[in-house]
């Protein structure tokens, strides 16, 4: 089975700082990735498909990038509302989520 | 617009099941395809399996095989998941998701991402 880890396992930043979330599947997954974002209490929300593709309604400053083995969230400018956990999934007839990366304030 | 409804809260017993549904509506439901992804208490998703209701039958994770059954019923616009054998370690959230899929290859729904998520069912296990 395909493994998927992600890098950090937590981040504080400041506002208006650009931050990088990274990704990595254990073999080569093409462009088979998504991301989602977690808010304290909240559902998961779909960020990207197709490891660039912007989800609707989706803040522009969330880009996606990378393919094979190794993929990277970015937030080019960090919000408060942008607290959250961030969570890399790689598709398949299996899907398989990658552990986390928890995104707070400096 | 896509709305999925899950089925309320359950407390269950060790060593019984627990049948979670969720009702689709704004989709055309033979056609899509629906994951369960369990949530236990901190962080960490997990997906236990899926379904495309044109098929029938789901697929299911390793971790989950032979104690969760993934069903859909067209009539009603319902997908089921059932999990059996519960320990403690099943206390979690369980959610519903309309899953992307890019159809059945080889007795296998092959699954993308999730876009539209139910709001959870939470299930205790406890004596």
């Amino acid at each position: 089975d395909i493994q998927m880890t992600q890098s950090p396992s937590s981040l504080s930043a400041s506002v208006g700082d650009r931050v990088t979330i990274t990704c990595r599947a254990s073999q080569g997954i093409s462009n088979d990735l998504a991301w989602y974002q977690q808010k304290p209490g909240k559902i998961p929300k779909l960020l990207i498909y197709d490891v660039s593709t912007l989800q609707s309604g989706v803040p522009s400053r969330f880009s996606g990038s990378g393919s094979g083995t190794d993929f990277t969230l970015t937030i080019s400018s960090l919000q408060p509302e942008d607290v959250a956990i961030y969570y890399c999934q790689k598709y398949d007839s299996v899907l398989t989520f990658g552990p986390g990366t928890t995104v707070d304030i400096k | 617009q896509v709305q999925l409804v899950q089925s309320g809260a359950e407390v269950k017993k060790p060593g019984s099941s627990v049948r979670v549904s969720c009702k689709a509506s704004g989709v055309t439901f033979r056609r899509s395809a629906f994951s369960w992804v369990r949530q236990a208490p901190g962080p960490g998703l997990e997906w236990m399996g899926g379904i495309i209701p044109a098929y029938g039958s789901g697929n299911y994770a390793q971790k989950f095989q032979g104690r969760v059954m993934i069903t859909a019923d067209e009539s009603a616009s319902t997908v089921y998941m059932e999990l059996s054998s519960l320990r403690s370690e099943d206390s979690a959230v369980y959610y519903c998701a309309r899953t992307y899929t890019s159809g059945w290859f080889g007795g296998l729904g092959y699954y993308h991402y999730m876009d539209v998520w139910g709001k959870g069912t939470t299930v205790t296990v406890s004596s």
